[in-house]
Formats: C-alpha cells, sequence, structure tokens
C-alpha cells in the first residue's frame, strides 16, 4: 500500500483565496482525521470521520473552514476565505478502528497564506 | 480534557549516549499509548504502541514504558545515534476516541 496520500505538499495562496486540501487514506481504514500542526499549538484535531461520516469536527476553528468524505478513498479539506493565521502543516491520517492499530499519517501539505 | 506533556522540549545529547525522553497525562484512564517519530517536513511515523493492560514495548533500541496510575510514559532510546534526531510525540487515547498529542521533544544527537 502507498500509505496514506496527501496533495498538494505545498500550498502558496493569497488571503481571501479559497484553498481545498485533498487526502486518500490507506485502503480499507474506517476512520480518517485532519490535524493542524503549528509551533506554537503543536499538533490540533480539526475533524475526523467514521465510515465516510463526520464524527466529531469540534476542533474546527471557524467556519471558514469545512471538510467532506464523499467515499472511503477520498476526503478534502477546505478553507474559504484563507487568512495568513491559517498558515500550518495541515496532516490527514487514517486507521483501522480504535483498538490496538496503529494511526497512520500522510506526509502532510504545508500550507501558506500571504 | 485530556491533556499530554512532555519535557524537555528540546534536548541535545553526544552520539552513544543513552537518553530517556518524558510523557505525562493528566486522564489516567487511557486506552492506549502510542510514541510517535517526526522528522523535518514529513509525517509522524508510529514507533511504539502500548496498551493500557502493558507495562512496555520494545523495539530495537527502543523501548517504552508505561505507568497508567501515575500518568507517565518514557522512552529510553539506547547508544544514540546521529539517525535518531528527530521530534518525538507521545499521544494517547481513551476508549473510542482520537489520539490526543504532546507537543514533542526535539532530539539532536551529535556526532
Amino acid at each position: 500500500d502507498a500509505g496514506v496520500i496527501q496533495s498538494p505538499r505545498h500550498e502558496v495562496t493569497e488571503m481571501g483565496q479559497e484553498v481545498t486540501l485533498r487526502c486518500k487514506p490507506i485502503s480499507g481504514h474506517d476512520y480518517l482525521f485532519w490535524y493542524r500542526q503549528t509551533m506554537m499549538r503543536g499538533l490540533e484535531l480539526l475533524i475526523y470521520f467514521n465510515n465516510n461520516v463526520p464524527i466529531d469536527d469540534s476542533g474546527m476553528p471557524e467556519d471558514r473552514f469545512s471538510a467532506k468524505m464523499p467515499n472511503a478513498s477520498f476526503s478534502t479539506l477546505k478553507i474559504q476565505p484563507s487568512e495568513p493565521r491559517d498558515s500550518a502543516v495541515y496532516f490527514c491520517a487514517s486507521r483501522l478502528g480504535f483498538s490496538t492499530d496503529t494511526q497512520y499519517f500522510g506526509p502532510g501539505t504545508r500550507l501558506t497564506v500571504l | 480534557k485530556q491533556e499530554v506533556t512532555q519535557i524537555p522540549a528540546a534536548l541535545s545529547v553526544p552520539e552513544g549516549e543513552n537518553l530517556v525522553l518524558n510523557c505525562s497525562f493528566t486522564d489516567s484512564a487511557i486506552y492506549n499509548l502510542q510514541w510517535f517519530r517526526q522528522d523535518p517536513g514529513k509525517g509522524l511515523t508510529s514507533l511504539l504502541l502500548i496498551q493500557s493492560s502493558q507495562r512496555e514495548q520494545t523495539s530495537g533500541r527502543l523501548n517504552a514504558s508505561l505507568d497508567k496510575s501515575s500518568g507517565r510514559s518514557t522512552l529510553y532510546i539506547a547508544a544514540s545515534q546521529p539517525g535518531d534526531s528527530a521530534t518525538y510525540l507521545c499521544a494517547v487515547n481513551k476508549g473510542n476516541t482520537p489520539l490526543v498529542f504532546g507537543k514533542g521533544t526535539r532530539l539532536s544527537v551529535i556526532a
């Protein structure tokens, strides 16, 4: 398996623009997580899905953020409009259940909002 | 709300030294504890997973211990090498809840 795939790897955009980050989880995994990592706040959980259904989006900072999972092999995180304080590395992760299996992370998308 | 703390935030050691990284968590009713490694510009890679019924796990030069009652875990790295330089993150989860991460310890092993 190719692991968790994220695109793009780097995104530079101007304030006010729409940004869409994409994730393909590991095949067969039923949980998908979106995280944001900054130096100040560390790794923060934004939202997670189980079997394509959003379970907890309490970590989504504002209404400008939205996430979808239309099928088991694809998810998007959208920021509209983007702001400079959204600059961070965004990670997608997937896992099989909440039992003893580990969580697998993608390489991340480094977002810079000018 | 579960909080995970890692001390120190950064650590620099000479090659060959044995070292210990610390992790503490506020809610001892955890299900799993995991240690991850993150290289600069990369995602997180799982190193060791300890279930709540276990006290330790070992993988090569790495040994992780868990003391649930005191809310502590340690990651022991034997005979450190420059290739061990990375950020190490500790994470816990409780039942069917997502992992809660510490901010990590940035380790530099100097040749």
